[in-house]
C-alpha cells in the first residue's frame, strides 16, 4: 500500500511569515493529493488538494506544489494569520486494490504566534 | 447543503459493551469511508462502502468491529465487545461515487471513551 511520510511534526512561526510542510508517497499510482486541517477536536476540513496534471495550484495565501517524479508535494501557507494554527495532514489515495481509500501523513502541528 | 453527519459525537462506553456510530453522507454522495484517529496521529484507514456493499473493509480488525451502509439511513460503523484500545476518534468521510480518488469530505467525528 501507499505509505505517506510527512514533515516536520510540529512548526512554529511568527505571524506573517511563511510555513512550508512536506510529504513523499511511494504509490506511482497516486494522482491526487488533499491537505486537510484540523483544528482541535473538530473535523478534517479539506483546504486544498492537487491532481497530478499540474505542478502547483493556489488558493489565496496557500498553495500546493506536486513533483511527481521525486514522489513529494508541499503545502505552502504565506502570510501567516494566529487562525491558521492547527494540525495539518496531507494524504494520498492508494493504488490498484486499496483504491478508494486515503493514507495520511501523522501530521504537522503549525503554530502561528501574533 | 448539509455535510455529513455523524452521531452521537460523544459515546462512553464500559468495556464488554457495544458501541454503534453512525453516519449520513452529504446528499448525493453515495461513497462512505471509515477512518479512526488515535491522540496525536494520522487517520487510518478502516472500511469503504457503497450502498449495501463493502468495497473494502482490509483496514479493520476481523473481530469485534462490523460495517454496514444499508439501502436506506445512515452507514452504521459497530464494535462489540469494546475494550479500552478502541478509545479514540472515528470520522466518517463521503465522497460522490462518480470516479476515481475523489475527494472525501468529513463529518465531526464520534469520540468513544471505553472505561
Amino acid at each position: 500500500g501507499e505509505n505517506v511520510e510527512q514533515h516536520p511534526s510540529t512548526l512554529s512561526v511568527q505571524e506573517g511569515d511563511s510555513a512550508v510542510i512536506k510529504c513523499t508517497y511511494s504509490d506511482s499510482a497516486s494522482n491526487y493529493f488533499p491537505w486537510y486541517k484540523q483544528e482541535l477536536g473538530k473535523r478534517p476540513q479539506l483546504i486544498i488538494d492537487i491532481r497530478s496534471n499540474v505542478g502547483e495550484k493556489k488558493d489565496q495565501r496557500i498553495a500546493v506544489t506536486l513533483n511527481k517524479t521525486a514522489k513529494h508535494f508541499s503545502l505552502h501557507i504565506t502570510e501567516t494569520q494566529p487562525e491558521d494554527s492547527a494540525v495539518y495532514f496531507c494524504a494520498a489515495p492508494g493504488g490498484g486494490s486499496t483504491l478508494g481509500r486515503l493514507y495520511f501523513g501523522r501530521g504537522t502541528q503549525l503554530t502561528v504566534w501574533p | 447543503n448539509a455535510g455529513v453527519m455523524q452521531n452521537p459525537r460523544h459515546l462512553v462506553r464500559r468495556r464488554g459493551q457495544e458501541a454503534r456510530l453512525r453516519c449520513s453522507p452529504m446528499k448525493g454522495h453515495s461513497h462512505v469511508y471509515w477512518y479512526r484517529q488515535l491522540p496525536e496521529e494520522g487517520l487510518k484507514f478502516m472500511v469503504y462502502l457503497q450502498k449495501e456493499n463493502i468495497i473494502d473493509e482490509s483496514g479493520m480488525p476481523k473481530e469485534r468491529f462490523s460495517a454496514e451502509f444499508p439501502k436506506e439511513g445512515p452507514s452504521i460503523l459497530r464494535i462489540q465487545q469494546v475494550v479500552r484500545g478502541d478509545s479514540a476518534a472515528y470520522f466518517c468521510a463521503s465522497s460522490p461515487g462518480q470516479g476515481l480518488q475523489e475527494t472525501q469530505y468529513f463529518g465531526p467525528g464520534t469520540r468513544l471513551l471505553v472505561l
